[in-house]
């Protein structure tokens, strides 16, 4: 079974432009998460779809913002880029069964999407 | 609300000594606990998750984990250190009431030395 695909791997914008980041679950899940990485704040969740809506969301500007398919596969867009947002982002799919983590439910994640903000 | 907390952000240990990673949590709920590892250039990898049912949890490549509930803790074990082991490793919570998000410690990079 294909892992979690992310693309791009790697981008670089300028402040002020906008970006289109997709992952592709794995087959079969049907909740996205997505997650930003940065050496100053961690691992922090952006927010999560399931069935094509957005079901739980971070505390995150609504610069970002995310769509889910019916394939479930998911992007996320962040508008009027800032140095700031140069970060990993990740994205973890899981089956999304009920709506809790757990023995049977847990969440894989992907290569992520180095993004350079100049 | 949850929140996790790791103990030292790197750790160094020689060859074939103890690893020891430290993760204490808070969460309103009963938690669910997960230790993810995550090497460079790569996303994050599961080593191991509590969910309630065994306190001693074994993971993969030699790791192991017990939860004290007494403590709100979560520590990271491993009896013998391998060079393959350096990576950056990760505690995370999830309530078992809530919905499929993670809320991650800031992180240890575990260092091995020859």
């Amino acid at each position: 079974k294909a892992g979690v695909t992310q693309t791009p791997r790697y981008l670089i914008k300028t402040r002020g432009q906008q970006v289109t980041l997709s992952c592709s679950p794995i087959s079969g899940h049907r909740s996205v998460s997505w997650y930003q990485q940065t050496p100053g704040q961690g691992l922090q969740f952006l927010f999560e779809y399931f069935s094509e809506t957005q079901r739980n969301k971070g505390n995150f500007p609504g610069r970002f913002s995310g769509r889910q398919f019916s394939n479930s596969r998911s992007e996320m867009n962040v508008s009027t880029l800032e140095l700031g947002d140069s970060a990993l982002y990740l994205c973890a799919s899981s089956l999304g069964r009920g709506a809790k983590l757990g023995s049977d439910n847990e969440q894989f994640f992907g290569p992520g999407t180095r993004l350079t903000v100049l | 609300a949850q929140s996790v907390t790791q103990l030292g952000s790197h750790v160094s240990v020689s060859e074939g000594a103890l690893v020891l990673l430290r993760c204490n949590y808070s969460s309103s709920v009963p938690p669910y606990l997960f230790w993810y590892v995550q090497y460079p250039n790569q996303g994050l990898q599961l080593l191991l998750k509590y969910t309630s049912a065994a306190t001693l949890v074994k993971g993969i490549n030699g790791f192991e984990a017990e939860f004290k509930k007494s403590e709100t803790s979560f520590h990271l074990t491993k009896p013998s250190a391998h060079m393959s082991d350096a990576a950056e490793y990760f505690c995370a919570v999830s309530g078992q009431s809530g919905y499929s998000t993670l809320t991650f410690g800031k992180g240890t990079m575990l260092l091995v030395s020859p």
